[in-house]
Formats: structure tokens, sequence, C-alpha cells
């Protein structure tokens, strides 16, 4: 399967500080997507990134995506404490089989 | 937009018995999951939908989980019996096409086996 792992396992920060967390996977890729999950809720989707594409900003987020190294980072920039939650990556090949996997997440916590 | 919508939001019951769970997924989105999300690990998919064939079932446990989706709009989960590792919040999301543009996913059902 195409599991996209994501590290740091665990990351604290002070509000106002960035935050960055990175996600490997093992093979080729159609897209690549990020989600956030708040304690106890469904997960939200944050941003795609398709696999011709090197970097995508949406407000506060940025990802990059390396196909050569089979890499991407999510930064978020001047974190605030509603930030805090897991962040997952998750991934498409493409082609006719799709199925999507997650990995354990980044659990991000931003101290006001 | 309505969101994916999932209930019960909270289930407990006691080993052995059985238990289902039901998700109405945005309308018009052709394509639905089930996730299995362990306290501590990432979802893990258990069931995905293109309308209401079944497009990959690899990883239900078949012996006791089950899933359909009639008419290609709402899903249900049933497992039966349940055990004591079948505690999860179990996930439903929906997206518009198989080549995802991004899923959409209800709020869970936290599921106690006790």
């Amino acid at each position: 399967s195409q599991q996209g792992e994501e590290d740091p396992q665990a990351l604290s920060i002070q509000e106002g500080e960035n935050a960055t967390m990175n996600c490997s996977y093992k093979t080729s890729i159609n897209n690549l997507q990020w989600y956030r999950q708040n304690s106890g809720r469904g997960l939200v989707h944050l941003i795609l990134i398709r696999s011709n594409e090197r970097e995508k900003h949406s407000g506060r987020l940025r990802v990059t995506l390396d196909t050569s190294k089979k890499s991407s980072s999510l930064l978020i920039t001047a974190s605030r404490a509603a930030d805090t939650a897991s962040y997952f990556c998750a991934t498409d090949p493409g082609g006719g089989s799709y199925i999507p996997t997650f990995g354990r997440g980044t659990s991000l916590i931003v101290h006001p | 937009e309505a969101g994916v919508a999932q209930s019960p939001r909270y289930k407990i019951i006691e080993k052995r018995q059985s238990v289902a769970f039901w998700c109405n997924p945005i309308s018009g989105h052709a394509t639905l999951y089930w996730y299995q999300q362990i306290l501590g690990q990432g979802p893990k998919l258990l069931i995905q939908f293109q309308n209401n064939g079944v497009v990959d079932d690899s990883q239900l446990p078949k012996d006791r989980f089950s899933a359909e989706r009639l008419k290609g709009v709402d899903s249900t989960l049933k497992i039966q019996p349940a055990k004591l590792e079948d505690s999860a919040v179990y996930l439903c999301a929906s997206s518009l096409e198989r080549l995802s543009y991004g899923y959409t996913f209800g709020s869970g059902t936290r599921l106690t086996v006790v």
C-alpha cells in the first residue's frame, strides 16, 4: 500500500513560531494531501499538491513536494493555539489501484 | 454544502454484541470510504465504495464486519460480533471522484467495546 509516514511524531512550540512537519512515502504518486484532525473529530482536508507541483500555499500553510526524495513538508507559519491538532499526509498513487492510506500523524501542540 | 453526516456519535457495547454505524455522504460524491482509527494511530481504510459497488475491501475483517451502500448514497457499517479490539473511532469520508481531489470526513463514531 502507499503509506505516508509523518515525522516528527510530536512537536511542541510557542504561539507565533513556525511549525514544520514532514511526510515520506515509498512509491510514485499522483498527488499528496495533508489533513488536520482536532481531538475527537474527523479529518479536515488542508491542501492537495500534485506530482508536477513543487510548492503550494494556502493562507499560513506552505506545502512542498520533492518527488525525487519522495517527501513532502507542511509548514505552518505564525502558529496559533488553535493549530493544536494532529496532522496527517495521504498519498494517491494514481493508476487503477487506489488505496488511500495514512501514517500515524504528527501531533502538534502550540502553547499560548 | 452540508458535510458528511455520521451517527451515532458515541456507542458503548459489550463484547459479542452487534453494532451498526450510518453515514450520509456529501450529495453527488460517488466515492465513499470507511476508516477505522485506533487511539494514537492514523486512520486505516476498511472499505471503499464507488457508487454502490465495492472497489476495495481487502482490509475489512469480513468474518465480523460488513458494509453496504444501497442506491449509491447512504452507507452502513456493521460489526457482529464485536471484540474488545474493535474499540476505535469509525470515520466515513466521501470524495467527488475516485482519483480524489481531497476527502471530506465526517466527525466519526467513537465505539467502546467493554
